[in-house]
């Protein structure tokens, strides 16, 4: 079964070091995400990314975060400066069509020193 | 908003025995309502997903879950559990086109007695 694939598993960065997170979606999936999860804390959305764009971001999702599709199969999310408070684990998700669920990643953990 | 609530954050249960995790919900419209499962070192994988239609919907592995408007609950059953099902399981809500951003609980851990 096609599957979401998420590089690296783990990731450290030292506090306002750049990290890009990578994905490659579902080869046919249409509708790319990402969320988070800070250790002990709920999943929460970040952005959602459609026909080359952004379709709806959080509040979380400022202007140190940026995602971006440079060819047709990697979905990107760059942090630029990271803090501490960046740290946590990060899921990539895709879907194909209107009314169809989301497939998940297994996560980036990322780690800010 | 929506918001999720899973009441239960960690539930022990005997292997072969059933289970039933608890989700409720706050959404204004009709909700699209789903279950998560994460095995440590993994994603989450899809169980189940309510859009519409029959309030009862069977999922992967056995389980299944039941849409009570008048409740405003999504709850997650299993017959008979296996040692494998020991997990942590995510309810999720849908929001925007066909629940396009899901906004989730915050999770019940499962462990499983031999």
């Amino acid at each position: 079964e096609p599957e979401v694939t998420q590089t690296p598993s783990h990731q450290v960065t030292q506090m306002g070091q750049e990290v890009i997170l990578r994905c490659v979606p579902i080869s046919n999936h249409l509708y790319f995400y990402w969320y988070r999860q800070i250790l002990g804390q709920k999943v929460e959305f970040l952005v959602s990314f459609y026909n080359n764009e952004i379709s709806e971001k959080s509040e979380i999702f400022d202007d140190q975060f940026s995602v971006e599709r440079p060819d047709g199969s990697n979905f990107t999310l760059k942090i630029r400066s990271t803090k501490l408070e960046d740290s946590a684990m990060y899921f990539c998700a895709s879907r194909t069509l209107y009314n169809s669920p989301l497939h998940f990643g297994n996560g980036t953990r990322l780690t800010v020193t | 908003a929506q918001s999720v609530t899973q009441p239960d954050i960690h539930i022990t249960v005997s292997e072969g025995a059933s289970l039933e995790l608890r989700c409720n919900y706050s959404y204004g419209a009709t909700p699209y309502l789903f279950w998560y499962v994460q095995s440590p070192g993994q994603g989450l994988q899809l169980l189940l997903k309510y859009f519409s239609g029959d309030t009862l919907v069977q999922g992967i592995k056995g389980f299944e879950a039941e849409f009570k408007r008048s409740q405003s609950s999504f709850n997650l059953r299993k017959p008979s559990v296996h040692w494998s099902d020991a997990a942590e399981y995510f309810c999720a809500v849908g929001a925007g086109a066909a629940g396009n951003k899901l906004t989730f609980g915050g999770g019940t851990r499962v462990l499983v007695k031999p």
